[in-house]
């Protein structure tokens, strides 16, 4: 069994500024990936960041990366030069043998 | 390059009727999973479709079903609907074997909005 957690419903930040969102996951598998999806009001979900669980170094994909700590079982996102766009409900992932396990969300905003 | 489509797009039933949703998965895929969202929370896996066959299956009751094609697009079918049904269902797909490969990775629909009355 997985679980995810997401402890921030909301968060903000200003254009142009750094953002952190927190995950926290728990599993039994031995081999699982980590994963964050953006879903904007659109509905669609869009695959942010993918972190694979024995792989030590952390990922990072343009302005997006991830500090993943095994041991303590963390998953944050970090967003650098915060975008308009980039204003979406955020849900983290943990995914084994392609069953998804999703938290709750965090909800972020851009201020212009 | 088709990514994955889903129809329709929103659906209205009343409470005691049954639903079909279609997907048709990414061009090259060959497995499909599908998710149900309620309002405010995170996707909730229901179960997986390959070799038009159930692989896995979420905490959800047999009220729910699907089917896969040989040309691996799914349905997925949900009897004798409650309110608490409501919700935005999505689809995506998948490559099985890159299961072993690290490139695991779920390709997701745009969804179809169900709204039980």
């Amino acid at each position: 069994a997985q679980t995810v957690t997401q402890s921030q419903p909301e968060m903000s930040v200003q254009e142009a500024e750094t953002v952190t969102l927190s995950c926290t996951y728990d599993t039994s598998e031995s081999d699982y990936y980590l994963f964050w999806y953006k879903q904007p009001p659109s509905r669609q979900m869009i695959l942010v960041i993918r972190q694979e669980a024995y792989k030590q170094q952390n990922a990072t994909e343009n302005r997006f990366s991830v500090n993943f700590q095994k041991a303590a079982k963390s998953f944050s996102l970090k967003i650098s030069d915060s975008q308009l766009g980039d204003a979406a409900m955020y849900f983290c992932a943990c995914g084994s043998g392609d069953k998804l396990t999703f938290g709750t969300g965090t909800r972020l905003a851009v201020r212009p | 390059d088709a990514g994955v489509t889903q129809s329709p797009t929103h659906l209205i039933k009343t409470r005691g009727q049954q639903v079909t949703l279609r997907c048709s998965p990414k061009s090259g895929h060959d497995t499909v999973s599908w998710y149900q969202q309620a309002l405010g929370q995170g996707p909730q896996f229901i179960f997986q479709y390959y070799e038009e066959e159930e692989r896995q299956r979420g905490n959800f009751p047999d009220r729910f079903s699907g089917h896969q094609f040989p040309n691996y697009s799914s349905e997925l079918n949900v009897n004798a609907l409650l309110l608490g049904d409501s919700a935005l269902y999505l689809c995506a797909s998948s490559l099985l074997e890159d299961r072993g490969t690290g490139k695991m990775e779920q390709y997701f629909g745009p969804g179809t909005r169900l709204t039980v009355t």
